[in-house]
């Protein structure tokens, strides 16, 4: 059964630093997204992405986010310069087509830790 | 600004037994719910939808109901195993938002006693 991968599945860094999550979706899939997950919160949309561009983006989701599908394969979020409450695990996900009763598929998820 | 809101963080049941997770929700555009399971350091599990022109649909264990006048909608599962053992996210998503984004709820953590 196809899924979306995540790499890699735990990031640490120093606060300041740079970091690229990466995902690869479901291969015939369309819209893509990012959400994350701060411990024992729920789970939070930050940005939806499709046909080469941002569609939606949340608040959270300001000027240090971007996303990229750099190779038609893959999908990335860079966190550029992180700050200690980015730490959360981050879940990409992947949606054939933006029509109801359909569903979107999760990865497995980064667990980014901030020093 | 809470849109979906499950307002038991737990429930504990015991194995054969119905659990009942409940969730509510504040916005009328929302169209399409879900539930995902969700099991630590993994990513959210599809398990059941429902979308709003239905009140009901089932799928084994697995029964959704939806009620749109008081906008809650509850997952049933019957009987209940140990494996099912998880916290349990309610998902909902509105077509106006052109994205399908999901708006989670914050989860129920179900224990199933064996």
């Amino acid at each position: 059964e196809p899924e979306v991968t995540q790499t890699p599945s735990h990031q640490v860094t120093q606060m300041g630093q740079e970091v690229i999550l990466r995902c690869v979706p479901i291969s015939n899939h369309l819209y893509f997204y990012w959400y994350r997950q701060i411990l024992g919160q729920k789970v939070e949309f930050l940005v939806s992405f499709y046909n080469n561009e941002i569609s939606e983006k949340s608040e959270i989701f300001d000027d240090q986010f971007s996303v990229e599908r750099p190779d038609g394969s893959n999908f990335t979020l860079k966190i550029r310069s992180t700050k200690l409450e980015d730490s959360a695990m981050y879940f990409c996900a992947s949606l054939l087509e933006a029509v109801a009763a359909d569903t979107q598929y999760f990865g497995p998820g980064t667990r980014l830790t901030v020093l | 600004d809470q849109q979906v809101k499950q307002n038991s963080p737990s429930l504990s049941v015991q194995e054969g037994r119905i659990s009942i997770l409940n969730c509510d929700y504040t916005n009328s555009m929302f169209d399409y719910f879900l539930w995902y399971k969700k099991y630590p350091a993994e990513g959210p599990t599809f398990l059941i939808s429902i979308s709003s022109i239905k009140d009901k649909n089932e799928d084994g264990r697995f029964t959704v109901f939806l009620n749109k006048s008081a906008k809650h909608l509850s997952l049933h599962i019957v009987p209940s195993q140990p494996g099912d053992s998880a916290v349990y996210f309610c998902a909902a998503s509105a077509k106006a938002s052109g994205t399908y984004k999901y708006i989670f709820g914050t989860g129920t953590r179900l224990k199933v006693l064996a």
